[in-house]
This record gives structure tokens, sequence and C-alpha cells, in this order.
């Protein structure tokens, strides 16, 4: 079936320092991907998207990629504030009959000043 | 501000008994649909409805039942309680198109504990 992994946390960086979070999926087709956050305490935000392969998705000073050749979709900021500290979640659907969202497990980002 | 909100925020029941969840979808959105997050994993699908009618289910066990309303609103119902239910409910709403893959768009969640 289909999955997503993303690397392991917590990642622990200082403030504007550049962030990379590696994501791959293993699905049939070409889902669309995701990231979303999740602030201590709070549900999922929307960050990002990207649907369909070559696509860049962006939002407040985040991007990725997706790249259908490598079957990944890694997150990147070039200075990541304290503000960014999070879980971030890689996630893809599939267009079929119904919006199954499936996720990864989450890579826990602290940012220290 | 998603406009999915979600009700209560957080609760405790015992083992064996029953809960209901609420969730108001996003003005504008068609289908809901609901997740559980355990702590520390990512949020796992359970089901999703589409004009008041199940149309997608998750790995979830019978007693996990759900109901969407006329005004897009839905409830999901967990009976008979177990220790491993507990989790964050997280409900989610979206406008189903054919032929995409729909973004969804998340409330706060419902803290659910079961002693």
């Amino acid at each position: 079936g289909d999955s997503v992994t993303q690397m392991e946390g917590p990642v622990t960086l200082s403030e504007e320092a550049f962030l990379t979070i590696n994501c791959t999926y293993t699905a049939t087709g070409y889902p669309s991907l995701f990231w979303y956050v999740q602030y201590p305490g709070e549900g999922l935000q929307l960050l990002l998207k990207a649907t369909k392969a070559d696509d860049k998705g962006s939002n407040k000073g985040f991007e990725a990629t997706y790249r259908k050749e490598t079957t990944s979709f890694h997150l990147e900021k070039g200075s990541v504030q304290v503000s960014d500290s999070a879980v971030y979640f890689c996630a893809l659907s599939q267009k079929t009959s119904y919006d199954k969202v499936i996720f990864g497990p989450g890579t826990s980002l602290s940012v220290i000043p | 501000e998603t406009g999915v909100t979600q009700s209560p925020t957080h609760l405790i029941k015992t083992r064996g008994q029953q809960v209901t969840l609420r969730c108001s979808s996003q003005s504008g959105h068609n289908t809901v649909s609901w997740y559980q997050q355990a702590l520390g994993q990512g949020p796992q699908f359970i089901f999703q409805y589409y004009r008041e009618e199940e149309n997608g289910r998750g790995n979830f066990p019978p007693r996990f039942s759900g109901l969407q309303f006329p005004n897009y609103s839905s409830e999901l119902n967990v009976n008979a309680l177990e220790l491993d239910d507990s989790a964050l409910y997280l409900c989610a709403s979206s406008f189903m198109e054919a032929g995409s893959g729909n973004t969804i768009y998340f409330g706060e969640g419902s803290w659910l504990t079961v002693v």
C-alpha cells in the first residue's frame, strides 16, 4: 500500500540555519503531496502542497519540489526562526473516490536562539 | 484559522464507555473525514463522509462510527472505549471534486483520554 517515510527527529537547529527535512513516498500513479505543520497543543495546518511532478509548493519561506523520479518531496527553508519549532508531517493523497490522506510519522523541529 | 471547529477540546472517559465527538465543516465544503492521532505519531485515517454516506474507511473496527448531517457537520462515535483509544481525534473537511487530490483542512482536534 501507499506509504510516506520521513527523516527521524528530533531536529535541533540554531536560528537562521538552513533546514532540510527529507520525505520519500511509495505510491502508485501520481498522488498529491503535502506538508502539514503541527504546533504544540494544536491541530494540523496545511503548509504547502504540490499536485503533479516538478511542481514546487511554497509558503512562509518553506519550499518543497515534487520529484517523481526519486519519489521525494523534501521540505526546505533557508533561514529558520524560533517560531518554526513544531512537528512537520509529509503526506500524500491519491486521486480516488475519497480523500484519504496518508501521513508520515512526523519530524519534530526545535529552533534555538 | 481553517474554519473547521471541533468539540469538546478535551475529555476523559472510562474504559467501556461511549463517546461522541462533534465537528463543523468549513463553509462551502461537502466532505468530512476523521483521523486518529496517537501521541508521537502521524494521523491515521478513520473514515470519510460525503453526502451523508460513508464513502471510505481505514483500518478501524465497527465500534468507530460516524454521521454527517445535511449542514455538513459531523459526529464521530466510539463505543466500548479501550485504553488504546486515547488520542487526538482530528476532523477535516474538503470540497470533493472528481479527478483531483483534494486538499483537506483540519480542526484543532479533540483530546480523548480513556482511563
